[in-house]
């Protein structure tokens, strides 16, 4: 069973920078992607961006500029960084290992998600 | 402002079926990118309930299913049961390939 184990501050000031951890206990076969995705308080789901392994991310339009992914294939990790943080990117932010569907469209969804981490960004 | 648009709430009572639709553009479903379903409850993740417009993950009943026409998808739950008070969001893609969600629908078991 996949299991995946986030880890990162609860806690974040203002303009400085989120970081958060995903750790996939049984090593997915390079064939998934990884997702991370916020779910704003009162509102709706908001994916950040996808990245294969070792292939670069691929962000929301709308964030890039101001986030980084990464996977450490020695520690079998995905991260997030999210720069210059302001109250708007208060959240609770999920990392999700995704799974292409449709190979001629590229069509993915993501199945397995991790706890979900409150990330508060206040002084 | 959801690229995805469902309606806010909708509701039922047990045994009966409600309808969740999720409506987009020729941007998106209407060009192909298949749909997906998830269900939240309240302080978990989401949890996938339906996959390529129609298909359900082991372990989803039958009572949810899943259908697309055009720009347009809708979930069907039939059998309404207590435990299904969730908030549904539908899922798709655009040409880049960015992840689309509705802004979810809250279902509500009168």
């Amino acid at each position: 069973q996949v299991q995946l184990q986030q880890s990162g501050p609860g806690l974040v000031k203002p303009s400085e920078t989120l970081s958060l951890t995903c750790s996939d206990s049984l090593r997915s076969t390079r064939t998934y992607s990884w997702s991370w995705i916020r779910h704003p308080a009162g509102k709706g789901l908001e994916w950040i961006g996808r990245m294969y392994r070792t292939t670069s991310p691929h962000y929301n339009p709308s964030l890039k500029g101001r986030v980084a992914m990464s996977f450490d294939t020695s520690k079998n990790q995905f991260s997030l960084r999210v720069m210059s943080v302001t109250a708007a990117d208060t959240a609770v932010y999920y990392c999700a290992r995704c799974d292409t569907y449709n190979y001629d469209t590229g069509s993915y969804y993501c199945e397995y998600w991790g706890q979900g981490t409150l990330v508060t960004v206040s002084s | 402002q959801s690229v995805l648009t469902q309606p806010p709430s909708v509701s039922g009572a047990p045994g009966q079926r409600v309808t969740i639709s999720c409506t987009g553009s020729s941007s998106n479903i209407g060009a192909g990118f298949d749909v997906y379903w998830y269900q939240q409850f309240p302080g978990t993740a989401p949890k996938l309930l339906i996959y390529g417009n129609t298909h359900r993950p082991s372990g989803v009943p039958d009572r949810f299913s899943g259908s697309q026409s055009g720009a347009s998808a809708s979930l069907a739950i039939t059998g309404l049961q207590a435990e299904d008070e969730a908030v549904y969001y539908c899922q798709s893609h655009d040409s880049s390939l960015s992840l689309l969600f509705g802004g979810g629908t809250k279902l509500t078991v009168l």
